[in-house]
């Protein structure tokens, strides 16, 4: 139990371009779930924290213009990082709340060009 | 400031001898502590968890003891296997807060 997917698991895209992450819990249903990023050899990086049917909560100096979070469903939230920049790239993890635990997905890998 | 601190950055240890990671915190508000093990361009994994009303986990392999006076948890895996290396990972959470605290992760290598 408790698995959490993540759509895709690896990204290339252009500079300028926007790209949506996807974040589904399979077998529970989230009310709350996170988005982090991990720069090499560091550890995990909260950016936002996203409520099913409502906005989300952002952390400090993280631009919630540039990375668009949606959480529509009480399986799916997703994250859009628009007009992506070279430093953009990142490993992008999402992870959903099951009672006290978090439970992480596999991570996307996005490449800006 | 950092809430949640893994002051080792890597650990060896031979197969089957103990591996023992550490994790300090610094929020007496935290009421509840996990260990995530990572690999390289993957996801974490929840290992396992511990409530600041005990002071001792066990599942399997996996040890957790908390020190709540000290401010302080540990992993402990015996016996340990190749399979076990990965960078592990310390959060706590609570202080009236859904999300998780991070440590900076413990590289171990388990050497054949």
């Amino acid at each position: 139990g408790a698995v959490v997917s993540q759509h895709p698991s690896r990204v290339i895209c252009k500079s300028g371009t926007s790209v949506k992450i996807e974040c589904r819990s399979l077998d529970f249903q989230a009310t709350t779930m996170f988005w982090y990023r991990q720069f090499p050899k560091q550890s995990l990086m909260l950016m936002a924290t996203s409520n099913e049917g409502s906005k989300a909560t952002y952390e400090q100096g993280v631009e919630k213009d540039k990375f668009l979070i949606n959480h529509a469903s009480l399986t799916l939230s997703t994250l859009t990082v628009t007009s992506a920049h070279p430093e953009d790239s990142s490993f992008y993890i999402c992870s959903a709340r099951w009672t006290d635990t978090q439970y992480f997905g596999p991570g996307t890998r996005l490449t800006v060009l | 400031d950092q809430q949640v601190k893994q002051n080792s950055p890597s650990l060896s240890v031979q197969e089957g001898r103990i591996s023992i990671l550490n994790c300090d915190y610094t929020n007496s508000m935290f009421d509840y502590f996990l260990w995530y093990k990572k690999y390289p361009a993957e996801g974490p994994t929840f290992l396992i968890s511990i409530s600041s009303i005990k002071d001792k986990n066990e599942d399997g392999r996996f040890t957790v003891f908390l020190n709540k006076s000290a401010k302080h948890l540990s992993l402990h895996i015996v016996p340990s296997q190749p399979g076990d290396s990965a960078v592990y990972f310390c959060a706590a959470g609570g202080a009236g807060s859904y999300q998780l605290t991070f440590g900076k992760g413990t590289k171990l290598s388990v050497i054949p």
